[in-house]
């Protein structure tokens, strides 16, 4: 079955820097990678997705590359602020057009904005 | 409008015990998902429906679990004499068919 990999587990970088975090995936039948931030005593939360015949997606300051040759896919937050910190899953999932399938999740990565 | 919701939120209970947990997903989701998340660690799947059936229940960890959604909305996951190990926030999302899940705040099952 699939596999997600995650890393770093934890980043801390300044406010205003860029943060990436980087993850790798077994199954090549996947055809959807979702990212996900969770907040304390929250559920998880999409911020943003991609899609296997998509290399790159960007909304505002976050955005998402997928190298399907090598199975990669990285989140890049620029400008981080305050309100970023949390911890970010990526997640690999590969449904049908009209049917549902299980996501594979990722470790995690407890990101934090140093002021 | 309104989300995914669970209860209870937090669960307390002794091994052995049996418990239930609910999960009201947002109204007109055809596909309903639970998954279990341990301390430090990403959601790891259960199982999910498609309306009333099971269509993937290859998550369950052994026998003493179990789902249902009767009537195609709301579901119970039911776990038989519980143990320290099933200790965890249980976690339901719902999606439109293949669409993104929405996921629930989570019920915390504390088992001593």
């Amino acid at each position: 079955g699939e596999n997600v990999e995650q890393h770093p587990s934890t980043l801390s970088v300044q406010e205003g820097d860029s943060a990436v975090i980087k993850c790798t995936y077994s199954d090549s039948a996947s055809n959807y990678f979702p990212w996900y931030k969770q907040e304390l005593g929250k559920g998880p939360q999409l911020i943003i997705d991609i899609r296997s015949n998509v290399g790159e997606k960007k909304d505002q300051r976050i955005a998402v590359t997928l190298n399907k040759t090598a199975k990669h896919f990285s989140l890049h937050i620029t400008e981080t602020q305050p309100e970023d910190s949390a911890v970010y899953f990526c997640a690999a999932t590969s449904p049908g057009y009209s049917s549902a399938s299980k996501i594979i999740f990722g470790s995690g990565t407890r990101l934090s904005i140093r002021p | 409008g309104a989300g995914v919701s669970q209860t209870p939120s937090n669960k307390v209970t002794e091994k052995g015990k049996y418990v239930e947990l609910r999960c009201d997903p947002i109204s007109g989701h055809t596909a309903l998902y639970w998954y279990r998340q341990s301390l430090g660690q990403g959601p790891e799947f259960l199982i999910y429906f498609q309306g009333t059936g099971a269509a993937d229940d290859s998550g369950l960890p052994n026998d003493r679990f179990f789902a249902v959604r009767p009537e195609g909305s709301v579901s119970t996951l039911k776990i038989q004499r519980t143990e320290r190990g099933d200790s965890a926030v249980y976690l339901c999302a719902s999606s439109l068919m293949a669409g993104e899940q929405f996921f629930g705040p989570g019920t915390r099952l504390t088992v001593l």
